[in-house]
């Protein structure tokens, strides 16, 4: 069964800093992977996402991602954050093919930028 | 606008009184789903649905229903609430499976 692990459920930053915030996964098939940020008192909005091709994955606003498919892992990045970036963000695991499509989000990582 | 819609966005109801949860999409997508979101634990997906006709459970579907006769809307149902789904409920939907999903303003449910 697919499951996903954000490992830091808080990360204060202060801006201009880089920042990353870590997600791991599990599964025993090919995955597809997505970020989602959610500002305060809105719903979700993607940032990327990994379906195949390029392990390396550029989204808004000026993050990226790398999928490592060996340490299973789908790290966000972003080399200098702003203070509209203080949000929550998610990450997501789908496994691909079959007729699977439940998608498992982790639980969640605050990202607050302080000036 | 494309949007997803959900109706009503508060609702405040007591153990046991049925409910439903409108959502609708204008986007003409394949793919839609529901989830709760619960402070610590993310968000869970409930039910999705494929296509029309075609639903399916996902990680928490103990106490909620869905159906899906048409493409643009997917009520989320629950037969008898309990305060244990107290909780804040989104829906969503994409062109194809778990691609990229559009979101709903979320339906704050409070059961009493």
């Amino acid at each position: 069964a697919q499951s996903v692990t954000q490992l830091d459920s808080q990360v204060p930053v202060f801006e201009e800093a880089p920042v990353e915030l870590r997600c791991n996964y599990s599964s025993s098939v090919s995955v597809y992977l997505f970020w989602y940020v959610q500002y305060p008192n809105q719903g979700l909005q993607l940032l990327l996402k990994y379906l195949s091709g390029s392990t390396l994955v550029k989204g808004i606003n000026g993050f990226e991602a790398e999928f490592n498919k060996s340490q299973t892992s789908f790290h966000l990045r972003k080399p200098s954050v702003h203070i509209s970036d203080t949000a929550e963000y998610f990450c997501a695991v789908s496994e691909g093919g079959g007729s699977n499509y439940k998608l498992t989000f982790g639980k969640g990582t605050l990202l607050t930028v302080n000036p | 606008e494309a949007q997803v819609t959900q109706n009503p966005r508060y609702l405040i109801t007591v153990t046991g009184k049925k409910l439903t949860v409108t959502c609708s999409q204008n986007m003409n997508h394949e793919y839609m789903s529901w989830y709760r979101q619960d402070p610590g634990l993310g968000l869970r997906q409930i039910y999705y649905s494929m296509n029309v006709e075609v639903t399916d459970k996902g990680d928490v579907p103990e106490g909620y229903k869905v159906s899906r006769k048409e493409k643009r809307n997917f009520p989320l149902i629950l037969e008898s609430p309990s305060p244990n789904q107290t909780s804040l409920y989104f829906c969503a939907s994409s062109f194809w499976g778990p691609n990229e999903q559009f979101f709903g303003p979320g339906t704050r449910l409070t059961v009493l």
